[in-house]
């Protein structure tokens, strides 16, 4: 069965320290998008991606990049860790071929710590 | 922009009970509405859309939800609450404007209480 696989699940890191996460899909969907989960605020949206080559910035992408080299991964980068982006990180996909209606299918999570 | 609003931190229902989870959107033009479930350390799972025609459109685990234009509304809805519905719920609406990016209400916490 296709699916959407996040690393690490958790990961605990210091102020100041580059940090990736990992987002690999196999449902051969063109967009890729990174969500952060904070109570009271829903999902936020990071960056995000509509193919190889692509990327774009979401509502909240001070602070993390992306970098889309092939369809199936989509890494988010926090080029230098705060303690502000302790959060719940997902990755999701959706296929934009003609008439599809873009509901996305989510990874299960990574959830990071900045001390 | 688009925006959508979840007015209620949290539902309590009890087990039997019809249950509502209600959604506002603020969107130019025809709205692409989506509910989504979450399941404890899960991710997000979708329940339902509504894109175009019939205004109440169901979808999976015997939810629905009523698309209401003038209202610009979308209630999530169930005729008989179960205790294994309990769980984060998130309205959201995607961009209708050639993109596909999807913005998510803040959520709201259904109860079903046995």
């Amino acid at each position: 069965d296709a699916e959407i696989t996040q690393s690490p699940r958790h990961k605990i890191t210091e102020t100041g320290r580059q940090v990736t996460l990992a987002c690999h899909q196999t449902w051969n969907h063109n967009n890729m998008f990174w969500y952060r989960q904070d109570l009271g605020h829903g999902l936020r949206l990071i960056h995000y991606s509509y193919g190889v080559q692509d990327t774009n910035k979401g509502e909240v992408s001070d602070g993390y990049s992306v970098s889309r080299s092939n369809t199936e991964d989509l890494p988010l980068t926090l080029e230098s860790a705060a303690s502000s982006q302790t959060s719940v990180y997902f990755c999701a996909s959706s296929d934009r071929r003609q008439g599809q209606t873009g509901e996305l299918f989510f990874g299960e999570g990574s959830r990071l710590t900045v001390l | 922009a688009q925006s959508v609003a979840q007015p209620e931190d949290q539902v309590n229902v009890a087990e039997g009970n019809p249950l509502t989870v209600k959604c506002t959107y603020s969107v130019s033009g025809n709205p692409y509405l989506f509910w989504y479930v979450q399941y404890p350390n899960r991710g997000l799972q979708f329940l339902l859309k509504y894109i175009t025609g019939d205004n109440l459109v169901k979808g999976s685990y015997g939810f629905e939800a009523e698309f209401n234009k003038s209202q610009t509304s979308f209630h999530l809805k169930k005729p008989s609450a179960l205790v294994s519905d309990s769980a984060l719920y998130f309205c959201a609406v995607r961009d209708n404007t050639g993109g596909f990016k999807t913005i998510f209400g803040a959520g709201t916490r259904l109860f079903v209480k046995a």
